[in-house]
């Protein structure tokens, strides 16, 4: 497709289960996020990728949160041992590089919901 | 401190007529990008506008323009002609040369546009 594709468009898990989100960016963008939005809130940074690197993890909360981008493009966000608080809408974007002005893409993100 | 601040939670206005969504930044980086992303209830992050710290005129994109004050350190968004599916959340969002692998975003506003 033309734009970035997450899915599952919704998650519910019980606490403690683990949990894989997963972002298709638009093809050839290099540049890969991950971010959480809270209700009422904007998103809030998680990590970050260049290619299948991962450059800056700064952003994820607990060493529970895991992401990779093994080949460079598709990426997966694992969360486990869920918790409560985890329960967020999960938004992945990329641009087509790391310039400050280059705009990010967003998928429709992930409902999370941890009952 | 907040690097974006967005101080209006909600907002109203008339169909056809214009607004202004205000939003101010902070940072001491001197090249830097300013984004305006629209979030309707679907919960996609729409790309709407980008404003450069070195742009030397005002961003146009139809019907949104950005009013960017660069000593106040503001770039408020304006939509005219408001339409009832403008009608959504709006986030300002800066990134920084200095830290260019992340977007920071605003709390957003709530534009709400009546008929």
């Amino acid at each position: 497709g033309a734009g970035v594709s997450q899915s599952p468009r919704y998650k519910v898990a019980k606490r403690g289960q683990d949990v894989a989100l997963r972002c298709d960016p638009i093809s050839g963008h290099v540049s890969l996020f991950w971010y959480q939005q809270a209700l009422g809130q904007g998103p809030e940074f998680l990590t970050y990728f260049q290619n299948e690197a991962q450059l800056d993890k700064s952003g994820l909360p607990s060493d529970r949160f895991f992401a990779e981008r093994p080949e460079g493009s598709v990426s997966t966000l694992k969360i486990q041992r869920t918790q409560q608080e985890d329960s967020a809408v999960y938004l992945c974007a990329s641009s087509r590089d790391r310039s400050y002005n280059q705009p990010q893409h967003f998928g429709d993100g992930t409902r999370l919901s941890i009952l | 401190a907040q690097k974006i601040t967005q101080t209006q939670p909600g907002m109203f206005v008339q169909e056809k007529e214009a607004v202004t969504l205000d939003c101010t930044y902070d940072t001491s980086d001197p090249s830097y990008g300013l984004f305006w992303y629209k979030q309707p209830s679907s919960g996609e992050m729409i790309f709407l506008i980008y404003q450069g710290s070195y742009d030397q005129q005002n961003a146009t994109e139809g019907r949104y323009s950005l009013n960017f004050q660069k000593a106040r350190k503001s770039a408020n968004l304006v939509i005219s002609a408001s339409q009832l599916g403008d009608s959504a959340m709006y986030f300002c969002a800066m990134r920084e040369v200095s830290t260019g692998n992340q977007f920071y975003f605003g709390t957003g506003t709530s534009l709400t546009v009546i008929p």
